[in-house]
């Protein structure tokens, strides 16, 4: 079990926005910037979203990220089928001193 | 142009022990924390440890605390994971990367990954 919650999948059509959520608690997320990454299969995943919202060099600004609370957003708009990915989240936990990781979402986009 | 490679790999019977290198380029090492994160096949990304700049100060999972060590070596730019005990649920690949700012998850540059197996 991770101890930060996506949901598995998520789907929507190309040109479409779609969002994946991550949900964790006041020792994670609700204290901690949040980071995002995506992953292709046979690959090492890649930096899409830092502190939160940052988006590194390079990243369209088609993705995003937001937070509220124990809770943190990434956001995809315009949707590709280049897009179809795994994404993850990540921060660090106070309470365990580690890192932690969600489960992780496949995008699908029909 | 950043590259972090990853080395030592390999299969390896339950209660063995392997070394795993991630030899680091095109930037200054010695400026960044390091920290290795393992994916199991099929399985999300799990985050295994992480060492500071000066290598004086590490953490590690529960799940790895006391058959994991996390070192490195800013002379050589390199870092390592000396994992002893190893079981079947260690199989995985292992990936070091870099943190581009101290205290946090931002994991900026990954290297390729190194399959650890673990079997009889």
């Amino acid at each position: 079990q991770s101890v930060l919650t996506q949901p598995p999948s998520v789907s929507a059509a190309p040109g479409q926005k779609v969002t994946i959520s991550c949900s964790g608690s006041s020792s994670n997320i609700g204290s901690h910037y949040v980071s995002w990454y995506q992953q292709f299969p046979g690959t090492a995943p890649k930096l899409l979203i830092y502190d939160t919202n940052k988006r590194p060099s390079g990243i369209p600004g088609r993705f995003s990220g937001s937070k509220s609370g124990t809770s943190a957003t990434l956001g995809i708009t315009g949707l590709q089928t280049g897009d179809e990915a795994d994404y993850y989240c990540g921060t660090w936990d106070s309470s365990l001193s580690a890192g932690v990781f969600g489960g992780g979402t496949k995008l699908t986009v029909l | 142009e950043v590259q972090l490679v990853e080395s030592g790999g390999g299969l390896v019977q339950p209660g063995g022990s392997l070394r795993l290198s991630c030899a680091a380029s095109g930037f200054t090492f010695s400026s960044y924390w390091m920290h290795w994160v393992r994916q199991a096949p099929g399985k999300g990304l799990v985050w295994v440890s992480r060492i500071i700049t000066d290598g004086n100060s590490t953490s590690s999972a529960d799940s790895v605390k006391g058959r994991f060590t996390i070192s490195r070596d800013n002379a050589k730019n390199t870092l390592h994971l000396q994992m002893n005990s190893l079981r079947a649920e260690d199989t995985a690949v292992y990936y070091c990367a870099r943190c581009s700012r101290g205290d946090s998850s931002n994991f900026d540059y990954w290297g390729q990954g190194t399959l650890v197996t673990v079997s009889s």
